[in-house]
């Protein structure tokens, strides 16, 4: 069983709606994070939380809201998603967020579809 | 800046033989990380094996290792008596100490098949 839990596993949306994804650890990793994963392709980086603080977001589009209620709890939260936004949405975690010595926990991932 | 090179889009490898899947990187960071992970077709991202930039010797992790040449700056993953379960696709990626905090940066990956 992964250590990172992510829900949904699957997630189907129209343009108009507002969803969350969540994201859970209790391995009491300080740095959490949000990434986009089309077919094929790498993972791209969205959000980074450390310490329970937003330290770095690449320039995402507003329509993608992330929270860390906690340091064990992130959400992303959407509204008025376009058709080029599903992908494979994937939570990590690791110990710290600068060291360069500590690899990612992933969650299993959210499927996102935007109809 | 940095850069991670999978130069094998994909790979094919006989079941109970040993592949290497080929990663090359560039930065100017004087210390760093290199990790792979593996990706089956269920989607989650496994972390296998870390090397650190000052670390001696390659690393091991079971039946994976690190095949580590720090001048010719290349991490090569060894996958040794492959599996079925080894089919999956394979990142390279690495973090480097001068890097904007918790960046990974994450070559395009190479898919294996074994084959039985």
């Amino acid at each position: 069983d992964t250590e990172v839990t992510q829900t949904p596993k699957h997630l189907v949306m129209g343009m108009t709606n507002k969803k969350s994804l969540k994201c859970e650890q209790h391995m009491g990793h300080r740095a959490m994070y949000w990434y986009k994963q089309k077919a094929k392709k790498p993972p791209e980086l969205m959000f980074v939380y450390s310490y329970e603080k937003l330290s770095i977001n690449e320039s995402v589009p507003s329509r993608f809201s992330p929270e860390c209620p906690n340091s064990s709890l992130l959400n992303l939260h959407l509204h008025a998603l376009q058709p080029e936004d599903s992908a494979l949405y994937l939570c990590a975690s690791s110990q710290e967020g600068t060291e360069v010595y500590y690899g990612y926990t992933f969650g299993s991932g959210t499927r996102l579809t935007v109809v | 800046a940095q850069k991670i090179t999978q130069t094998q889009p994909g790979m094919f490898v006989q079941e109970k033989e040993a592949v290497t899947l080929d990663c090359t990187y560039d930065t100017s960071d004087p210390s760093y990380g290199l990790f792979w992970y593996k990706q089956p077709s269920s989607g989650e991202m496994i972390f296998l094996i870390y090397q650190g930039s000052y670390d001696q010797q390659n690393a091991t992790e079971g039946r994976y290792s690190l095949n580590f040449q720090k001048a010719r700056k290349s991490a090569n993953l060894v996958i040794s008596a492959s599996q079925l379960g080894d089919s999956a696709m394979y990142f390279c990626a690495m973090r480097g100490i001068n890097t904007n905090a918790g960046k990974s940066t994450f070559g395009d990956g190479t898919t294996l098949t074994v084959k039985p």
